[in-house]
C-alpha cells in the first residue's frame, strides 16, 4: 500500500543539541524522498531530499539518512535552534507527495 | 520573485453550500497540485494539474474537482460540503517538466476551511 510514517509523533530537544527524527516507508519501489517543515500558519516547505541511489544527503546543519534495506530515513538537525519549531515530514514522491503523519519539534531554550 | 498565493485564506461555509478555492503558482510553473490537511488524515494529496490537464488524481469522491487555465492559476471546487471537509487546503506548484513530476514543489500557505 502507500504509506509514509513517522516513529515519533512529537520530539523535544534542548537548544544546541542535535535531532533525530525517523520515518519509515512501505513502498520498496520509492526512488525519492523529501523532508519538509511547516511552521505554524504556513505550508511545508522543502527542507533536502535523497534520491534512492544514495544513502546520505548533507545540507545546512541537516543530514539526510537512507536506509533501503530496511526502507527508513531520517533528518539529522545540527546545533538545533528554537527557529527549527515545526512540524516536520517526510515525503515520498512518484508524481504526487505521500505524507509521512509529521513530528513535531520542540525546541527548549 | 513571488511565491504560490492562495486566496481566500479562510472560509467558513455551512454543510450543503458548495466552495472554489483559487491558487497563483510561481511565475513560470506549469504545475500545480492540491493537497488537503487535517489532524487526523494528515497530508493527502488531491490532485495535480498540468497545461491544463488533469495528470493524477487522488482518493477524494467526486464532489472534489479542479480545473487549471492557460496562465496555470488553478481553482479547486468542492460541492455539497460536509463536516468532515473542514481542512487546511493546500497548493503546490513546480516546474514539472516530466510525466513524474519529480521537481521541487512549492507551497502557499493554505486555505483554512471550516464547515458548520
Amino acid at each position: 500500500g502507500e504509506s509514509v510514517g513517522l516513529h515519533l509523533p512529537t520530539l523535544s530537544v534542548q537548544e544546541g543539541d542535535n535531532s533525530i527524527i525517523n520515518c519509515a516507508y512501505s513502498n520498496s519501489a520509492s526512488d525519492y524522498f523529501i523532508w519538509y517543515k511547516q511552521e505554524s500558519g504556513k505550508g511545508p516547505q522543502f527542507i533536502i531530499d535523497i534520491r534512492s541511489n544514495m544513502d546520505k544527503r548533507q545540507g545546512q546543519r541537516v543530514t539526510v539518512l537512507l536506509n533501503k534495506t530496511v526502507k527508513h530515513l531520517s533528518l539529522q538537525i545540527a546545533a538545533t535552534q528554537p527557529g527549527d519549531s515545526a512540524v516536520y515530514f517526510c515525503a515520498e514522491q512518484r508524481g504526487k507527495l505521500i505524507f509521512g503523519q509529521g513530528t513535531e519539534l520542540s525546541v527548549k531554550p | 520573485k513571488a511565491g504560490v498565493t492562495q486566496t481566500p485564506r479562510y472560509l467558513i461555509k455551512t454543510r450543503g453550500q458548495q466552495v472554489t478555492l483559487s491558487c497563483s503558482p510561481i511565475s513560470g510553473h506549469r504545475s500545480v497540485s492540491w493537497y488537503q490537511q487535517t489532524p487526523g488524515q494528515g497530508l493527502q494529496f488531491l490532485f495535480e494539474y498540468f497545461s491544463e490537464t488533469q495528470r493524477n488524481k487522488g482518493n477524494f469522491p467526486g464532489r472534489f474537482s479542479g480545473r487549471q487555465f492557460s496562465n496555470s492559476r488553478s481553482e479547486m471546487n468542492v460541492s455539497t460540503l460536509e463536516l468532515g471537509d473542514s481542512a487546511l487546503y493546500l497548493c503546490a506548484s513546480s516546474l514539472a517538466t516530466g510525466s513524474t513530476g519529480t521537481n521541487e514543489q512549492f507551497f502557499g500557505p493554505g486555505t483554512r476551511l471550516t464547515v458548520l
